[in-house]
């Protein structure tokens, strides 16, 4: 089956960039995902991107896809405290339904 | 603001008594899901709605039950819930599979405490 792997954690200090790796097996994935988990609450969507784009901005987060490689990347530029959260990474694949799969989720710990 | 609401965001049941836990989405969207989060762990589709249509995983356990009486409205109903069901529900709902991007958008979750 479809597999999305991360690394658990990530420790920066408070102004640097943070970046944030995943990897999947799924070829057709449509779309990937990036929700963020702050403690005891929901995930928030913070980003997509379409498998068909290398890349995409927006503020202070940047999305890169790595389709040949399938590897997708989240740069948190200028990190700050309240960055720190659990980062999923999630595919989904083509056509009709089909069910997102996530990744285990990255801590970031943001250190003032 | 549309959006997902899930109550209680806290609940505590006793072992073997049943509770239900309850998702609404201001959304109007087609799809809805629910998924259980234990500690550090991706969550885990339990199963999810399309309108009226009950799609259940193929391991999620016969004591997980669900309702949706209508389009605003999904319920989790835990029969007899053990200590291994402790964990967060998230809900999470659709547009649906029609269209580009079916992304999935959470409520903030439940957090289940079984004593």
């Amino acid at each position: 089956g479809e597999d999305v792997e991360q690394s658990l954690f990530l420790s920066v200090r408070e102004g640097d960039s943070s970046v944030i790796n995943c990897t999947y097996t799924d070829s057709s994935s449509t779309y990937l995902y990036w929700y963020k988990q702050e403690p005891g609450a929901g995930l928030q969507l913070l980003t997509y991107i379409f498998s068909n784009m290398d890349m995409k901005q927006d503020q202070r987060l940047t999305v890169l896809l790595n389709k040949k490689d399938k590897h997708l990347s989240l740069r948190i530029a200028d990190t700050q405290t309240g960055d720190s959260a659990i980062y999923f990474c999630a595919e989904i694949g083509s056509g009709g339904y089909q069910k997102v799969t996530f990744g285990i989720g990255t801590k970031l710990q943001v250190i003032p | 603001d549309a959006m997902v609401i899930q109550n209680p965001r806290y609940q505590v049941t006793q072992f073997g008594k049943p509770v239900t836990l309850s998702c609404s989405q201001t959304l109007n969207h087609n799809v809805m899901y629910w998924y259980q989060q234990k500690s550090s762990q991706a969550p885990k589709l339990l199963f999810h709605y399309y309108d009226k249509d009950f799609n259940n995983e193929a391991d999620t356990p016969d004591n997980f039950q669900s309702r949706r009486p209508n389009t605003s409205f999904c319920f989790l109903d835990i029969r007899s819930p053990g200590l291994g069901d402790a964990a967060m529900y998230l809900c999470a709902t659709s547009e649906g599979p029609d269209r580009v991007t079916d992304t999935q958008y959470f409520g903030p979750g439940t957090r289940l405490t079984v004593l």
